[in-house]
């Protein structure tokens, strides 16, 4: 099946650093990534919609100048999270689309990542 | 606009016994419904899939789901828990338009399984 890799899978930084997270689809090409966050015991909030060699589609709510994405290729897109607070601590899931004519929506999700800010 | 209820936001189990996650839903169009579960710490696998073929779906590891458009319910059972099956179950809706667009989670229900 597709798999999708998120890296690193843990990240602990200190109060106004910035933190790039990486999401790949490692056997597919993925035009449209989706970018995640979770809270504790809550379910997915969708932050951004990723298309590659476009601009982000973010969230309302979501500050576009404090989640940086970047879908520089069909098989990586990037979270930065600029200027971190302890506010930003959370759980960030990527998740592809598979490219293909007959598209079923399937969405394949990386394994998350943590980040813990100091 | 589409939304999706999930009932539990905790079940209990006994090893052995049935499980039944609740999920009702609202559509605009035929939709695709998903299942999804979470271990701690990890990403979202995919237990099964509706999408608009055999009403009763089967998924991995022993699950299944029944689509009842009359009831808007997507309700995921498994006749046997397993302990390895403690985790957080999200049910998923997304309207089918053709191409990859957001989709729309439960706020999802915790399954406890104890011995």
């Amino acid at each position: 099946g597709a798999v999708v890799s998120q890296h690193p899978s843990r990240v602990i930084c200190k109060s106004g650093t910035s933190v790039k997270i990486e999401c790949r689809s490692l056997d597919f090409q993925a035009t449209t990534m989706f970018w995640y966050r979770q809270f504790p015991k809550q379910s997915l909030m969708l932050m951004a919609t990723s298309n590659e060699g476009s601009k982000a589609t973010y969230e309302q709510g979501v500050e576009k100048d404090k989640f940086l994405i970047n879908h520089a290729s069909l098989t990586l897109s990037t979270l930065t999270v600029t200027s971190a607070h302890p506010e930003d601590s959370s759980f960030y899931i990527c998740s592809a689309s598979q490219t293909s004519g007959g598209n079923t929506g399937e969405l394949f999700f990386g394994e998350g990542s943590r980040l813990t800010v100091l | 606009a589409q939304s999706v209820t999930q009932l539990d936001s905790h079940v209990s189990v006994s090893e052995g016994t049935p499980v039944l996650l609740r999920c009702n839903y609202s559509s605009s169009y035929s939709p695709s419904l998903f299942w999804y579960v979470q271990h701690p710490n990890k990403g979202l696998q995919l237990l099964l899939k509706y999408t608009s073929a055999a009403t009763l779906v089967k998924g991995i590891n022993g699950f299944e789901a029944e689509f009842k458009k009359s009831e808007t319910s997507f309700h995921l059972t498994k006749p046997s828990a397993h302990m390895s099956d403690a985790a957080e179950y999200f049910c998923v809706v997304r309207d089918y338009t053709g191409t990859a667009s957001k989709l729309t989670f439960g706020t999802g229900t915790r399954l406890q399984v104890t011995l």
